[in-house]
């Protein structure tokens, strides 16, 4: 069936420095969307990409979706904090097949 | 506009029991999807609803069922439980489901089967 691999499963940075997690699908994807899910709470909706190749940015988030429409990268520049907790991409062919997560931990 | 609410938050049963979780949608949203979520294993999809109909299905056994309501509102039923069976499910509402729209997540029911 349908899988979407997301590495690494874990991330250790020192605060400042950036983090980059990947996901791969076995199948085209019709659309992709990442989530955060922070500590003891549920998955948070961060962004949809749609297009080929599309690249989006919030503030020091930048998302891109490849030209093959089959993998995904979110990288944090100068993490802070506050973006400790797990994110997870999600794949949609008919439904939403999420990625085991990236678990980001930032050492102040 | 209230999020998606889950009932119970926490539940303890035993092997062999069966147990009803409960989901109620953001207002409007037609299609509910259920997750269970482990930590070795992450999200894994169980079923998704839509206007009363189960649209799609994941890979869990027959112990699994749900169903949706005419207001949306979705139950998910897991019989004969199974030490295995503990986890966090989460239920998910969306406009249309299927992964076209962002989806909401409620806070989770936490299932400990012992």
């Amino acid at each position: 069936g349908q899988q979407v691999m997301q590495i690494p499963q874990y991330q250790h940075v020192q605060e400042g420095e950036d983090f980059t997690t990947y996901c791969n699908s076995s199948t085209t994807l019709s659309n992709i969307q990442w989530y955060k899910q922070r500590p003891g709470g549920h998955p948070v909706f961060l962004i949809q990409l749609v297009k080929s190749g599309e690249v989006k940015k919030q503030k020091r988030l930048t998302f891109q979706f490849g030209e093959a429409k089959k993998n995904s990268s979110l990288h944090i520049t100068a993490t802070q904090t506050t973006d400790v907790g797990t994110y997870f991409c999600a794949g949609s062919q008919g439904n939403l097949i999420f990625g085991k997560g990236t678990k980001l931990s930032v050492k102040p | 506009k209230a999020g998606v609410t889950q009932t119970p938050r926490y539940l303890i049963k035993t092997r062999g029991q069966q147990v009803t979780l409960s989901c109620s949608p953001i207002s409007g949203h037609r299609s509910v999807s259920w997750y269970q979520q482990t930590p070795g294993q992450g999200l894994q999809f169980l079923f998704e609803y839509f206007s009363e109909t189960q649209r799609n299905k994941g890979n869990f056994p027959g112990r699994f069922s749900g169903r949706q309501f005419s207001n949306s509102r979705s139950e998910m039923n897991v019989s004969t439980l199974e030490l295995g069976d503990s986890a966090l499910y989460l239920c998910a509402s969306s406009l249309d489901g299927q992964g076209h729209t962002e989806a909401f997540f409620g806070q989770g029911t936490r299932l400990t089967v012992v």
